[in-house]
């Protein structure tokens, strides 16, 4: 069964850095999402990506963050300069349209961890 | 922001019987209802869900009832097993991006 990757599977990092979290979409899908769940919180939104751009985006998803497809395969979400409070789960997500069901399919995550 | 609650943290239910996990909303425009299910160190796995214009949605042992007028869904698992142990997250889509928003959680535990 097709099923959404995500690497690396833990990042670790230091304040300040840059880092590039990869996503590889179910083949199909036209819809693609990044969300992030703190420990102990609620998975968020950060943002949703069609047709090459930024559908929409939620008020985290600040100038540090940017998302793109660099080879039509992989979809990326990178964090220019982490922050402590950016240590989190980041989960990708994607949507072929189509479905009847309006579901999103979810990749294991990557656990970000920001020293 | 609030606009998905699930006001139990924990559910135990012993093996065979019924797990009801409830959850509720607060905006209008919200036009699906989804269940998922996760376990630790994986993503959400999708369940089962509702359009809004519905009442009821059955797939197997899940069943999912909104009722609009009280912004109120439920999920019926009937009947329960270990194997469903894990923690059911409520979400709702809506946005122009059908984003989901979703509700804490709540750890079903069903015993042997």
């Amino acid at each position: 069964e097709p099923e959404v990757t995500q690497t690396p599977s833990h990042q670790v990092t230091q304040m300040g850095q840059e880092v590039i979290l990869r996503c590889v979409p179910i083949s199909n899908h036209l819809y693609f999402y990044w969300y992030r769940q703190i420990l102990g919180q609620k998975v968020e939104f950060l943002v949703s990506f069609y047709n090459n751009e930024i559908s929409e985006k939620s008020e985290i998803f600040d100038d540090q963050f940017s998302v793109e497809r660099p080879d039509g395969s992989n979809f990326t979400l990178k964090i220019r300069s982490t922050k402590l409070e950016d240590s989190a789960m980041y989960f990708c997500a994607t949507k072929d349209g189509g479905s009847s069901y309006n579901e999103q399919f979810f990749g294991p995550g990557t656990r970000l961890t920001v020293l | 922001d609030q606009q998905v609650k699930q006001n139990s943290p924990s559910l135990s239910v012993q093996e065979g019987r019924i797990s009801i996990l409830n959850c509720d909303y607060t905006n209008s425009m919200f036009d699906y209802f989804l269940w998922y299910k996760k376990y630790p160190a994986e993503g959400p796995t999708f369940l089962i869900s509702i359009s809004s214009i519905k009442d009821k949605n059955e797939d197997g042992r899940f069943t999912v009832f909104l009722n609009k007028s009280a912004k109120h869904l439920s999920l019926h698992i009937v009947p329960s097993q270990p194997g469903d142990s894990a923690v059911y997250f409520c979400a709702a889509s809506g946005g122009s991006a059908r984003q989901l928003t979703f509700g804490s959680g709540t750890q079903l535990t069903v015993l042997p």
